[in-house]
């Protein structure tokens, strides 16, 4: 069993639309819980992060964390074309230094 | 304001031969990560440096693969010998510190993709 599983998709979805993205881990050590962003060729960017469980909002991004279910979301809403792009759950254990990826969900939002 | 660059961004060798990857960091970091893509998986770690130190070299193989962060210059991925299964993105990251118990954001190099012939 990988330590994080994460959907690879693809999902498709109409512009304006509400994304929901997931990702269930099994390592209760986790503590900081990321989203990362790739677009094809490039490296992933950091879009949020959140310390152990609760919510987390920044413009149309919100990042949930399920430490008793260990569930993490990410939430985009009014999706636009220019979100079309591969999205990375990271997790990392308190005073770790790897971070341990899912393998992607990619996400095409179309006109 | 230069984000991490890596170099070459594309390489091709030939089985047998050696891959040399090359990560300059952010200006002022000085923790530098190696990460490794392969098609259809997610990121894997391989390698955290510091300055002339490796200090969790936990996901790197047993054979072939090494790593260097000398007191000058760029952090150094090196690969012997490659093999078909080397054929991947290579990603490197740096950090400005490493505090116990707190996070500081890894930002990520372009990557080098590596193809074996």
């Amino acid at each position: 069993q990988k330590e994080v599983e994460q959907d690879p998709g693809p999902l498709s979805v109409p512009e304006g639309a509400i994304v929901s993205l997931n990702c269930t881990y099994s390592n209760s050590a986790f503590q900081y819980f990321m989203w990362y962003r790739q677009y094809s060729r490039k490296g992933p960017e950091l879009l949020m992060y959140t310390y152990s469980s609760g919510n987390k909002e920044d413009g149309r991004f919100t990042a949930q964390v399920d430490k008793s279910s260990k569930y993490i979301s990410l939430f985009i809403r009014d999706s636009q074309p220019s979100d079309s792009a591969t999205y990375l759950c990271a997790m990392l254990a308190g005073g770790g230094n790897k971070l341990t990826f899912g393998t992607g969900t990619q996400l095409k939002v179309e006109l | 304001n230069a984000g991490v660059m890596q170099n070459p961004r594309h390489l091709v060798r030939r089985r047998g031969q050696e891959a040399r990857l090359r990560c300059s960091p952010v200006k002022g970091h000085s923790h530098v990560y190696w990460y490794r893509q392969l098609p259809e998986e997610g990121l894997k770690f391989m390698v955290y440096l510091q300055k002339e130190n490796i200090i969790d070299e936990s996901g790197m193989p047993k054979e072939r693969f090494s790593a260097e962060f000398p007191k000058e210059g760029p952090s150094i991925l090196r690969i012997q010998q490659v093999v078909r299964g080397d054929s991947a993105a290579y990603f490197c990251a740096s950090s400005p510190t490493q505090g116990s118990f707190s996070y500081n954001e890894q930002f990520f190099g372009p990557g080098t993709r590596l193809t074996v012939l």
